[in-house]
């Protein structure tokens, strides 16, 4: 059965203050990793697909990164609108069409 | 812009009566998802469909139905709402197939039970 944990579940950042968010995976076989970015009271909006191990994206202040094990969304010198959920999540060969998510981390900015 | 429209953005039900919840889409994916996502928790997988083919999780329970008459729209009906149906319901689709396999969310409709 995959498995996605994120960590931490809740994290707290100064305007500026850099920082990473980790989400560990154990699945058969893995067809991509995703992570998402979701705002209270919206759906989860998709911010990057990462296939395989090494594979890096970026997009405006965030970048992701993945291993065999784990991927990680780097935030630099994040602003308040940075503040959201962030999802990630996997799909297997074995999975078919159906993602496994993580539980998710909460970033809260301040200004 | 393609996207994934979800309508009504609330919708608000009495114990016991019937609810239909609608999911249109314009990129013209071939699956199509319902989720369901209480409060801090991640979306939990109720069924999808891959063109006409419907593919039900175990776990969802009987109350909860789909619909998908045509490519673009797909339905959920809840026949009994329970006060533990109160939730988040997200409707996604993707491209499906070896093609790439993000989903791609709608807004989402907030159901209250009173």
């Amino acid at each position: 059965e995959d498995q996605v944990t994120q960590s931490p579940e809740a994290l707290r950042l100064q305007e500026g203050e850099s920082s990473s968010l980790n989400c560990s995976y154990t699945v058969s076989g893995l067809r991509g990793l995703f992570w998402y970015r979701q705002d209270p009271g919206k759906g989860p909006e998709f911010l990057f697909t990462l296939y395989s191990a090494g594979e890096e994206k970026e997009k405006e202040r965030l970048k992701a990164t993945l291993t065999k094990k784990e991927s990680f969304l780097h935030i630099t010198a994040p602003k308040p609108e940075d503040s959201a959920t962030y999802l990630c999540a996997v799909i297997s060969k074995a999975a078919g069409n159906k993602l496994t998510f993580g539980g998710g981390t909460r970033v809260l900015v301040k200004p | 812009d393609a996207m994934v429209i979800q309508n009504p953005r609330y919708q608000v039900t009495q114990f016991g009566k019937p609810v239909t919840l609608s999911c249109s889409q314009t990129l013209n994916h071939n699956v199509m998802y319902w989720y369901q996502q209480k409060s801090s928790q991640a979306p939990k997988l109720l069924f999808h469909y891959y063109d006409k083919d419907f593919n039900n999780e175990a776990d969802t329970p009987d109350n909860f139905q789909s619909r998908r008459p045509n490519t673009s729209f797909c339905f959920l009906d809840i026949r009994s709402p329970g006060l533990g149906d109160a939730a988040m319901y997200l409707c996604a689709t993707s491209r499906g197939g070896q093609g790439s396999h993000e989903q791609y969310f709608g807004p989402g409709t907030r159901l209250t039970v009173t």
